[in-house]
């Protein structure tokens, strides 16, 4: 079974603090995805990755980073944290590989608050 | 741009009774697929299944049911015979022809299956 383990289930951070959340897959996936989380609004794209060392923006990347060293590891960095970026994130892979486009695999979630 | 649009935020049912999720989709990619994942209380998301825009064949995994009709484009998810497990959010989601095939999630439905 693919395993996406994100780094906190909860997080609590304080205004302007950088945050880095952390996200590790076993499966060889080539494509890393954040998303975040949010009441009514569904999965919102952040970033994604489709190999290493390489980043595309998605939907909502305002405040956001990432970084992808390893084809396992895929990062997101809050630079400057704010009260507006408490939320769900979310981490998800999946293969290039493969007939069709293959479902992602997510993990947990992590739960970020920031005061 | 792709749209996923979940009409219904809530949905209750009593236990045993069948519930339909709708989902409709806009998109201009002539090839493209579409998901639907559940999301239990603990958070994770969980992939259900995958159809792609060139078929068109209803399908049922036991209790579960897709009708995928093009002309209309919807995708719709059937429970029949509900259970109190079935409580979960789900997630109709569509990927086109993006770099790494990224997913565009609707907004979510709340199902509440009560005993």
């Amino acid at each position: 079974d693919v395993k996406v383990t994100q780094s906190s289930r909860y997080l609590v951070k304080r205004t302007g603090e950088k945050v880095f959340l952390e996200c590790v897959q076993d499966m060889d996936h080539e494509n890393m995805f954040w998303y975040r989380q949010d009441p009514g609004l569904g999965l919102r794209l952040i970033y994604f990755s489709y190999d290493v060392k390489m980043k595309e923006k998605g939907d909502i990347p305002e405040g956001y980073s990432v970084s992808r060293e390893k084809k396992e590891r895929f990062s997101l960095i809050l630079e400057s944290a704010s009260t507006n970026q408490t939320s769900m994130y979310l981490c998800a892979s999946s293969l290039s590989r493969g007939p069709g486009n293959q479902p992602q695999h997510f993990g947990d979630g992590t739960r970020l608050s920031i005061l | 741009a792709q749209k996923v649009t979940q009409a219904q935020t809530e949905i209750s049912v009593v236990e045993k009774e069948d519930v339909t999720l709708d989902c409709v989709y806009e998109t201009r990619d002539t090839t493209y697929y579409l998901f639907w994942y559940k999301q239990p209380p603990s958070g994770e998301l969980v992939f259900l299944i995958r159809r792609n825009s060139f078929d068109e064949q209803n399908e049922i995994s036991g209790r579960y049911s897709w009708n995928f009709q093009k002309s209309t484009s919807s995708f719709n998810f059937t429970i029949t015979a509900s259970q109190v497990v079935d409580s979960a959010v789900y997630f109709c989601a569509l990927s086109g022809s993006g770099s790494a095939r990224q997913l565009t999630f609707g907004s979510g439905t709340q199902l509440t299956v009560l005993p």
